[in-house]
């Protein structure tokens, strides 16, 4: 079956400091892969899609993300994370024509 | 960037009653909308696809009798829960795509069933 998979429930990181955030999927094919951010009171906005090409992905707010296809991963990643980086990060996938499969979630809380 | 909205952003309702909640996309027209359910703490979980004209898509294990939805226009689906149960209390999101297919999702509505 189609899952995504975001190992770390929660991590912490200090201001400043850089951040890497799993997620690896199990598809037949290489989906469409996406990165949102939820913050509370706000709905999920995309950070960055992967379809095919260029396999480090540019996104917004200073995020970048890698596919890698012999890992089956797309690991989200910033070089210096912000106070208001903390939010709650979801993987997603989805196949052509198929629906949107989130993975669990990973809650980012920022310390000063 | 386009603008998705839900109406209530929070409700408490009264076990064995309805509520409707109204999902609106402001600047883009939409003939698909989904509808998400959040469990604290848990991932988002398509209940089902509403389609502008047609009757919604639902996904297995989803009572379509409890969870009616409504494409009513290009811009607006609602999804009414009926008869209330405390089990129902949840984070229920919509999402639209646009013309490029990127999704736009609602700030989401918070259910207390009492």
């Amino acid at each position: 079956a189609q899952s995504v998979t975001q190992p770390d429930i929660h991590i912490t990181v200090s201001e400043g400091a850089s951040l890497e955030l799993r997620c690896n999927y199990s598809y037949g094919a290489t989906p469409y892969l996406f990165w949102y951010v939820q913050s509370p009171g706000q709905g999920l906005q995309l950070l960055l899609k992967y379809f095919s090409g260029d396999t480090l992905v540019q996104g917004i707010k200073g995020f970048e993300a890698e596919f890698k296809r012999s890992q089956s991963s797309f690991n989200l990643r910033k070089p210096s994370v912000h106070w208001s980086d903390a939010a709650e990060y979801f993987c997603a996938a989805r196949s052509f024509t198929d629906k949107l499969i989130f993975g669990t979630g990973t809650r980012l809380q920022v310390f000063p | 960037g386009a603008v998705v909205s839900q109406h209530p952003s929070r409700v408490i309702c009264k076990s064995g009653t309805s509520v409707k909640i109204e999902c609106r996309s402001l600047d883009f027209q939409a003939t698909t909308m989904f509808w998400y359910r959040q469990f604290p703490k848990q991932s988002l979980m398509l209940m089902a696809t509403s389609n502008e004209g047609s009757k919604a898509t639902y996904e297995q294990g989803v009572e379509k009798d409890k969870f009616l939805i409504n494409h009513a226009s290009l811009t607006l689906s609602t999804l009414t829960v009926t008869s209330a149960h405390p089990e129902d209390s949840s984070f229920y999101i919509c999402s639209a795509p646009d013309i490029t297919e990127e999704q736009y999702f609602g700030p989401g509505t918070r259910l207390t069933v009492t």
